[in-house]
């Protein structure tokens, strides 16, 4: 398993376009979490999933944001509607539960980087 | 609400020590972790300090947790020009039940010659 990946790397798109991004964790891992990141900043809580169940969702996730993970294995996030606020570094991360096995340590991909026209 | 707070900047030479400041408002915090984000790179996990300890070494990183004082620092021994990234800080509440980590703006290290 090499990690977590994360595509595309780059997305330019015009407003009002929509755009999804694709997440594929570590095989074990049955957390899968979306964090969005701007300049400056460190990572946003958007939403975050156990296997198949999406568990929460961060109230930045406006209802053109939506999320899925429907084998409990990939994730999807799609924007609908774009707008340039959306532009941002989107950044998957997965991590085993946490237990007195393992610090919770989550794992990070490169990230997807939104830019809307 | 829970916040975590870092400087925005450091500057030191290559060759001393860097001391990466971070305090938080969570009493409850459980693990306490230091992130490394280097340049168009995902954020990978440098170090983790478990609230009941005070100091964790590892290497030429140092970890020192104040728990009264709800401060935590991560000193870097001997800074290379490759130690330059921005330092994320972040806490997690009771074990398994807080599932977000509370993170900082990061502190962005810079490395002079």
């Amino acid at each position: 398993d090499t990690g977590v990946s994360q595509d595309p790397r780059h997305k330019i798109t015009k407003r009002g376009q929509n755009v999804t991004f694709r997440c594929d964790p570590i095989s074990e891992h049955n957390r899968l979490y979306w964090y969005r990141q701007t300049l400056g900043q460190g990572p946003e809580f958007l939403t975050y999933f156990q296997n198949e169940a999406q568990l929460e969702k961060s109230r930045l996730l406006s209802d053109r944001f939506s999320a899925e993970r429907p084998k409990g294995s990939f994730s999807t996030l799609e924007i609908q509607r774009t707008e340039q606020g959306d532009s941002a570094m989107y950044l998957c991360a997965s991590r085993a539960t946490l237990s007195g096995e393992n610090t919770g340590e989550l794992f990070f991909g490169e990230g997807s980087r939104l830019t809307v026209l | 609400g829970e916040d975590v707070e870092q400087s925005l900047f450091l500057s030191v030479r290559e060759g001393d020590s860097s001391v990466i400041n971070c305090t938080y408002t969570d009493s409850s915090s459980t693990y306490l972790y230091w992130y490394k984000q280097e340049p168009g790179a995902g954020l990978q996990l440098l170090t983790y300090i478990f609230s009941n300890m005070d100091m964790k070494q590892d290497q030429r990183l140092t970890v020192l947790l104040n728990k009264k004082d709800k401060h935590l620092s991560l000193r870097i021994a001997d800074t290379q020009t490759g130690d330059s990234a921005i330092y994320f800080c972040a806490e997690t509440g009771i074990m398994d039940s807080n599932y977000q980590l509370i993170w900082g703006a990061g502190t962005k290290l810079i490395i002079k010659p």
